[in-house]
């Protein structure tokens, strides 16, 4: 069936460190992939998505490709700041249900 | 547009009372989806409605119900809450079941003593 396998955390980085969120999928066919992002005492909220293979997502400094050989969709961004501390995770619609990962909490030190 | 909307926010109930939580999902958006958030087993999916209809259901006891209404807001009711049962309970609309992005609302924190 449909999954997500994201690193586990949580990820402590100190300011304007480069940050990775590993994120690997099985998925039938090719669906798009997401990324959610959930601040303290929040909801999650869409971070990017991409819908096909070799997209390339982004917002406010994150990235992330569709690599449908490696069936990866990692999380990075280049420099992170200590309001970039939360919770993010990988998601795909699957089959029946929505599919997310465990979620990766990331710390941001000053 | 006013994003997804959640109430109560907070809510205290003990151990054997029921309680229903509300959602009213982004306007235009038809599919209402609920997940249970606890530290320990994750974000889990409860179910979700499109057109008033339950289209899926995850894995839970029958004492987690719920229901959309014709406008698409959607309630879901917990009966003899157990102490299990506090969680964050998220509500989150998309605007069809074709696999898009999911919006999501602050949550109900619910607290069972």
């Amino acid at each position: 069936g449909d999954s997500v396998t994201q690193m586990e955390g949580p990820v402590t980085l100190s300011e304007e460190a480069f940050l990775t969120i590993n994120c690997t999928y099985t998925a039938t066919g090719y669906p798009s992939l997401f990324w959610y992002v959930q601040y303290p005492g929040e909801g999650l909220q869409l971070l990017l998505k991409a819908t096909k293979a070799d997209d390339k997502g982004s917002n406010k400094g994150f990235e992330a490709t569709y690599r449908k050989e490696t069936t990866s969709f990692h999380l990075e961004k280049g420099s992170v700041q200590v309001s970039d501390s939360a919770v993010y995770f990988c998601a795909l619609p699957g089959t029946y249900k929505y599919i997310f990962g465990t979620g990766t909490r990331l710390k941001v030190l000053a | 547009k006013a994003g997804v909307t959640q109430t109560p926010r907070y809510l205290i109930k003990t151990r054997g009372q029921q309680v229903t939580l509300s959602c009213s999902p982004i306007s235009g958006h038809r599919s209402v989806s609920w997940y249970q958030q606890t530290p320990g087993q994750g974000l889990q999916f409860l179910f979700e409605y499109f057109s008033e209809t339950q289209r899926n259901k995850g894995n839970f006891p029958g004492r987690f119900s719920g229901r959309q209404f014709s406008n698409s807001r959607s309630e879901m009711n917990v009966s003899t809450l157990e102490l299990g049962d506090s969680a964050l309970y998220l509500c989150a609309s998309s605007p069809g079941l074709a696999g898009g992005a999911q919006f999501f609302g602050p949550g109900t924190r619910l607290t069972v003593l």
